[in-house]
């Protein structure tokens, strides 16, 4: 079974911290997507990565900034938090697959809370 | 850019009924791959079932079939003999078929209630 961990389930910041998100999936898998869901938006898309080193900007990056070192690691970094970044984070990863119907598999989800 | 609706936001069933949850979406690609995703109270997202464009069959996972209209680029979702375990925010999603790395597309999400 695929797994994808996220470093917190709940996560309580201030105004104006630096925050990291981690993201890890154990099954090599090239492709990785940050989301922020919101009640009554649905998950929107901030970044995604299909390779390390590389990173695509998603619907709402601003403010956002992402880091793959490592195949199987994907960072969120919230410059400068503030209180609209207060939000469900979902990281997810999937293969590639040209012309295949790749599901992506989601972790368990970060809810950061921005004071 | 493609669009994916999903114009329920609540819907409640009965246990041992049928629902449908109803899903479109707007694109002028023609390969492309559509899924429904369950989110549980525990948060994890759950890949309940997904169907591929140019198959005209429907998909079918057990008691979760779609009903897939391409020419009104429709999606809709049909659970049969519903669980209290169902109860979730269930999420419609689309995504291009012409790569292997783009991102899906979701719907706003519609909120099953199960009622015992």
């Amino acid at each position: 079974d695929v797994k994808v961990t996220q470093s917190s389930r709940y996560l309580v910041k201030r105004t104006g911290e630096k925050v990291f998100l981690e993201c890890v999936q154990d099954m090599d898998h090239e492709n990785m997507f940050w989301y922020r869901q919101d009640p009554g938006l649905g998950l929107r898309l901030i970044y995604f990565s299909y390779d390390v080193k590389m990173k695509e900007k998603g619907d709402i990056p601003e403010g956002y900034s992402v880091s793959r070192e490592k195949k199987e690691r994907f960072s969120l970094i919230l410059e400068s938090a503030s209180t609209n970044q207060t939000s469900m984070y979902l990281c997810a990863s999937s293969l590639w697959g040209q012309g295949r119907s790749q599901p992506q598999h989601f972790g368990d989800g970060t809810r950061l809370s921005i004071l | 850019a493609q669009t994916v609706t999903q114009s329920q936001p609540e819907m409640s069933v009965q246990e041992a009924e049928t629902v449908t949850l109803s899903c479109t979406y707007d694109t002028s690609e023609s390969d492309y791959y559509l899924f429904w995703y369950k989110q549980p109270p525990s948060r994890q997202m759950i890949l309940v079932i997904r169907q591929e464009a140019y198959k005209q069959q429907n998909a079918t996972e057990n008691r979760f079939s779609v009903n897939f209209q391409k020419a009104a680029k429709s999606f809709s979702l049909k659970i049969s003999d519903s669980q209290l375990g169902d109860a979730a925010m269930y999420f419609c999603a689309y995504r291009r078929g012409n790569s292997g790395n783009t991102p899906l597309v979701f719907g706003k999400g519609t909120r099953l209630s199960v009622i015992a």
